[in-house]
């Protein structure tokens, strides 16, 4: 299957201070990149779908000029967690969609696990 | 919108034996149902999809059934391992949507 890569794999910050979260298709082209958010045994809550080259659409409820998302390429989007605050903590993941022929499905990274002091 | 339920949230089975997660969806237009696993601290790994068109899918130990009529799609594994605990996720969408994924069973292989 299709690999994507998040860096960080974990990160520990002060309150206050912005986080930047980088993920990346390795083996294809994702014209769309998906964000989610998971919480301790938890399903996956969606955050924003990242569109290479436009704004990211947000889910509702989720504040946008607080989870800031580019879409530079169609191999990167990042997600940065401005002035975070130990209420972010969480364990952020994003997936990349393949859209190809008949197949249209999604992979994920590893996740980027957040701790906000 | 569409709604996923998943059943049950938890299962506990000895090793060798078969598990059983069901997932029901309650759009009718879906028509792709992936499963994923996701292991402690790692990121969901798709393990098997199927399409509206399929009844059933296998890939060796793990198999997917889907009753469109009734709106419903089972993931099965049989001879379970150890190393087969984990978080299982099943997801529904129709083509061009976003997943819509259901709230996960955490499945426990006993040595």
């Amino acid at each position: 299957g299709a690999v994507v890569s998040q860096h960080p794999s974990w990160v520990i910050c002060k309150s206050g201070t912005s986080v930047k979260i980088e993920c990346r298709s390795l083996d294809f082209q994702a014209t769309t990149m998906f964000w989610y958010r998971q919480f301790p045994k938890q399903s996956l809550m969606l955050m924003a779908t990242s569109n290479e080259g436009s704004k990211a659409t947000y889910e509702q409820g989720v504040e946008k000029d607080k989870f800031l998302i580019n879409h530079a390429s169609l191999t990167l989007s990042t997600l940065t967690v401005t002035s975070a605050h130990p209420e972010d903590s969480s364990f952020y993941i994003c997936s990349a969609r393949v859209a190809s022929g008949v197949t249209d499905t999604q992979y994920f990274g590893p996740g980027t696990r957040l701790t906000v002091l | 919108g569409e709604n996923v339920e998943q059943h049950p949230s938890t299962l506990s089975v000895q090793e060798g034996d078969s598990a059983v997660i069901k997932c029901t969806y309650s759009d009718s237009a879906s028509n792709y149902f992936p499963w994923y696993k996701q292991e402690l601290g790692k990121g969901p790994q798709l393990i098997i999809d199927i399409r509206s068109n399929v009844g059933e899918k296998k890939d060796q130990r793990i198999a997917v059934t889907l009753n469109k009529t009734a709106k419903h799609f089972s993931l099965h594994i049989t001879e379970t391992q150890p190393e087969d605990s984990a978080v299982y996720f099943c997801a529904a969408r129709y083509y061009g949507q976003n997943f819509v994924f259901g709230p996960g069973t955490r499945l426990s292989v006993l040595p």
